[in-house]
């Protein structure tokens, strides 16, 4: 089975504007987390998404936004970029909900630079 | 703050020593899983144990969980360069969002 697939692996923006970065899972998983990744604040959640809905959201403002589509593919959305956005995006995938029973297999990364 | 805090931040050590990762975490976990993570990538996962084991093999790891001390440690046996990397814990904790917290990491250096 195909990985975890994350586009675009790159990404320059300036301040104020907004990016849309996709995710594919593995085939045949249905939940989706997103997680930023920097090096003052660590690995940190963002959303989670299953069928769909979001599931769990973590605690980020309002400009980080996401969705899921009904093959599961996932983006998420910032907007109106703060340099502080500039982080590496990771997205997860995993097979079933409650998705605490289950590992989740990453891909990697879209590292998005704001400038 | 972090749930997990991982100890030592970083480690250095020659190829074939054996190399041990500390995690601590704060509230109660439904499970604690070990990833790695090659610079900048994405993460790979390597172990997951519930809050019910105490212990668990996977090849050359063996990861502990004390849920009394709210603690975890790695373990990797006959280490290669190829485990250079950063190792991290995260915890699936009970209350609250059902998220992975991580720990900050443990950057691992392997010496030829």
């Amino acid at each position: 089975k195909a990985g975890v697939t994350q586009t675009p692996r790159y990404l320059i923006k300036t301040r104020g504007q907004q990016v849309t970065l996709s995710c594919s899972p593995i085939s045949g998983h249905r939940s989706v987390s997103w997680y930023q990744q920097t090096p003052g604040q660590g690995l940190q959640f963002l959303f989670e998404y299953f069928s769909e809905t979001q599931r769990n959201k973590g605690n980020f403002p309002g400009r980080f936004s996401g969705r899921q589509f009904s093959n599961s593919r996932s983006e998420m959305n910032v907007s109106t970029l703060e340099l502080g956005d500039s982080a590496l995006y990771l997205c997860a995938s995993s097979l079933t909900q409650p998705v605490y029973q289950e590992t989740q297999y990453f891909g990697p990364g879209t590292r998005l630079l704001v400038l | 703050s972090q749930q997990g805090e991982e100890d030592p931040q970083a480690l250095s050590i020659q190829e074939g020593e054996n190399a041990t990762m500390n995690c601590s975490y704060k509230t109660s976990i439904n499970n604690l899983q070990w990833y790695r993570q090659n610079s900048g990538r994405g993460l790979v996962h390597l172990i997951l144990i519930r809050s019910n084991e105490r212990e668990k093999h996977s090849g050359r790891l063996r990861v502990t969980l004390d849920t009394s001390k709210k603690s975890s440690s790695l373990l990797i046996t006959a280490s290669r360069a190829a485990d250079t990397a950063s190792y991290f814990c995260a915890t699936r904790i009970i209350q609250g969002a059902q998220k992975l917290v991580f720990g900050q990491g443990t950057r691992l250096t392997i010496n030829p």
